[in-house]
């Protein structure tokens, strides 16, 4: 059963750089598929944010991507998220999720998910 | 804003049938699969329709999708108190290049 556990700083200062890790288990990412991270602010939707293959290759949210980094670690098995600049807009619940992609795209496994908040 | 609009609520007393809506474009539904995901009060989404129609194990045949040009419908049927949740469909925008999720739509049980 594959699983996946987001860690990171609860609060981040506006300006700074919010920075998480996404930990999966249950399967080996050098394997292959790909792995995305999903965004919610308190009380609205989903919000796509990016995805990595385990080849290292990205596909960002254009509307994110100026302020993006996802990166990942095959010898820990994770992957990580990088928004720098960060302001009251990016708090919000984030989420890694397995994303299956070819002639169809849907996440079938996500992490129980992690708050951030973005305040001084 | 959302490209994919879905209505913000939807209600039915136990055992009845609801149905959601996700109105996109040629964009997005119309050239490309549907997801439908289930987020249950304070808890991640979960995976409960993929490629318009088909259901991951575990999933009860009372979920079901549809897809027809730019739309896309959701149907639960045996309506129960557990189905209590915000739906959200999911797709990809290809003008966009990016997957886009719908509005959400929150489903009461009377």
């Amino acid at each position: 059963q594959v699983q996946l556990q987001e860690s990171g700083p609860g609060l981040v200062k506006p300006s700074e750089t919010l920075s998480l890790t996404c930990a999966v288990s249950g399967y080996s990412i050098s394997s292959g598929y790909y792995w995305g991270w999903i965004r919610q602010p308190p009380g609205k939707g989903l919000e796509w944010i990016g995805t990595i293959y385990h080849s290292g290759s990205t596909d960002y949210n254009p509307s994110l991507k100026s302020r993006i980094t996802i990166s990942v670690d095959t010898s820990k098995n994770q992957v990580s998220l990088k928004v720098n600049s960060g302001t009251a807009a990016d708090t919000a619940v984030y989420y890694c999720a397995r994303e299956i992609r070819g002639y169809s795209h849907y996440f079938d496994y996500w992490g129980q998910g992690t708050l951030v908040t973005v305040s001084s | 804003q959302s490209v994919l609009t879905q209505p913000p609520s939807v209600s039915a007393a136990p055992g009845q049938k609801v149905t959601i809506s996700c109105s996109g474009s040629s964009s997005n539904i119309e050239n490309n699969y549907v997801s439908w995901y289930q987020q249950l009060p304070g808890t991640a989404p979960k995976l409960l329709i993929y490629e318009n129609n088909r259901r991951p194990s575990g999933i009860p045949d009372r979920f079901s999708g549809s897809k027809s040009g730019t739309s896309a419908t959701l149907g639960i049927t045996g309506l129960q108190t557990g189905d209590e949740a915000d739906y959200y469909c999911g797709t990809w925008d290809s003008s966009l290049s990016a997957y886009v999720f719908g509005t959400g739509t929150k489903v009461t049980v009377l």
